[in-house]
């Protein structure tokens, strides 16, 4: 597609239940990033990916959070046993290549609520 | 822990004002550094990026300095518009056990009045 993809856009879901988000990068895209930001907070990254390679998971908060990228394109952010702490704007983002200089471009992100 | 600061947290200026936003950083070692803007409800879009030997770089009227010695960085907007009302983020990247890693800054919020 001509950008990255989120879905759904907003997900409201009670406690104790597990969500799936997903992200549709932009095609040919390598990285692909997970990042979560609360309401007026800057974004706190989660995880990120090189084709289907999950480099970097240091920024899930716990064992609750899990992500995958099977094929190399389309992720998965799978939060089990969902806090009402959990809410916030989960953002994805692409970039075309590795080189940590590439501009990484972001996704409109899923809203998600936990009552 | 690498860590991004930002200040101020908000500001309000008179639209044709300049601005200066700060961000002091701790991660080390050290890749780039991204000033970020993001519109309300939208995703952040970069607006400059700095390595270690650059000091300064423009992008129109967003001018951001480095200095990598003291681990600071700057965004002055000249001539602000109605525009330039948003969020603006600080990431910083840095190897981490053979990984890039991005530590984001928790933003200044700017408005700009008529």
């Amino acid at each position: 597609g001509a950008g990255v993809s989120q879905s759904p856009r907003y997900k409201v879901t009670k406690r104790g239940q597990d969500v799936a988000l997903r992200c549709d990068p932009i095609s040919g895209h390598v990285s692909l990033y997970w990042y979560r930001q609360a309401l007026g907070q800057g974004p706190e990254f989660l995880t990120y990916f090189n084709y289907e390679a999950q480099q970097d998971k240091s920024g899930l908060p716990n064992d609750r959070f899990s992500a995958e990228r099977p094929e190399g394109s389309i992720s998965t952010l799978t939060i089990q046993r969902t806090e009402q702490r959990d809410s916030a704007m989960y953002r994805c983002a692409s970039s075309l290549a590795r080189q940590a200089s590439t501009e990484a471009f972001f996704g409109q992100g899923t809203r998600l609520t936990v009552v | 822990k690498n860590q991004v600061e930002q200040s101020p947290q908000s500001l309000i200026i008179l639209e044709g004002k300049n601005c200066t936003l700060q961000c002091n950083y701790t991660v080390s070692p050290f890749s780039n550094l991204r000033w970020y803007k993001q519109d309300t409800g939208r995703g952040p879009v970069s607006l400059t990026i700095m390595t270690f030997s650059e000091n300064t770089k423009s992008n129109g009227r967003y001018t951001a300095t480095l200095d990598a010695d003291t681990k600071q960085s700057s965004l002055h907007i000249t001539a602000s518009q109605l525009s330039d009302s948003a969020s603006y983020i600080c990431v910083v990247r840095g190897p981490s056990g053979g990984y890039q890693k991005v530590t984001f800054g928790t933003g200044t919020k700017l408005q700009v009045i008529p």
